[in-house]
């Protein structure tokens, strides 16, 4: 049973538009969420979190939306750029340990 | 290079063999993770040391795997009489603090193929 599940496998998106990277979880015990990327031959780097609080964190160029009534979170990236390419993880925790459940990934492409 | 180091960085072994990987994390993280990956899929969470104290082991953790962390600081993932099904990249990862939000820094992994 994928508790955290990333639909799209792969999405192709013009340099300079927006990426809309999407998550939906089913544990309604999670409480922090986290977005990776990950290049190839590299281990994931932590991109940004938020709390299940919080509705909307924002770094940059990156904003995380989370819905908890609908158990959605979305990434987004304006404007993507070409190093945005890579493997985008959705990533999840409850308050009780401090396992991280992922999602299977979405490989964005950012084209030029 | 202060990140964190995992070694080997690719492994092939026969099945049934024996294998051992390390892991040294960033200097003075007190939590260390490890997780498994396969092809198509995101990290699973195998165990977690705070310092030296194993707190937390997954269900996938078999008792043909164990992990160390002497003295809290490098950590070691063995996995005896390995089977085909333990192919995965294997990766270790760090973080600076006992509270559970904060994000953890990985290492590039230890890629294990089974033959």
């Amino acid at each position: 049973d994928q508790q955290v599940k990333q639909n799209s496998p792969s999405l192709s998106v013009q340099e300079g538009r927006i990426s809309i990277l999407n998550c939906d979880y089913t544990n309604s015990m999670f409480d922090y969420f986290l977005w990776y990327k990950k290049y190839p031959a590299e281990g994931p780097t932590f991109l940004i979190s938020i709390s299940s609080i919080k509705d909307k964190n924002e770094d940059g160029r990156f904003t995380v939306f989370l819905n908890k009534s609908a158990k959605h979170l979305s990434l987004h990236i304006v404007p993507s750029q070409p190093g945005d390419s890579a493997v985008y993880f959705c990533a999840a925790s409850e308050d009780s340990n401090y396992q991280l459940i992922w999602g299977a990934g979405t490989k964005l492409i950012i084209k030029p | 290079d202060t990140g964190v180091s995992q070694d080997p960085r690719h492994k092939i072994t026969k099945r049934g063999q024996n294998v051992t990987f390390r892991c040294d994390p960033i200097s003075e993280h007190n939590r260390l993770y490890w997780y498994r990956q396969t092809l198509g899929q995101g990290p699973e969470f195998l165990t977690y040391f705070q310092n030296e104290a194993q707190l937390e082991k997954s269900r996938l953790l078999s008792d043909r795997f164990s992990a160390e962390r002497p003295k809290g600081s490098f950590s070691t993932l063995e996995i005896q009489r390995t089977e085909q099904g333990d192919s995965a990249m294997y990766l270790c990862a760090s973080s600076p603090r006992t509270d559970r939000r904060t994000e953890a820094f990985f290492g590039q992994g230890t890629r294990l193929t089974v033959v």
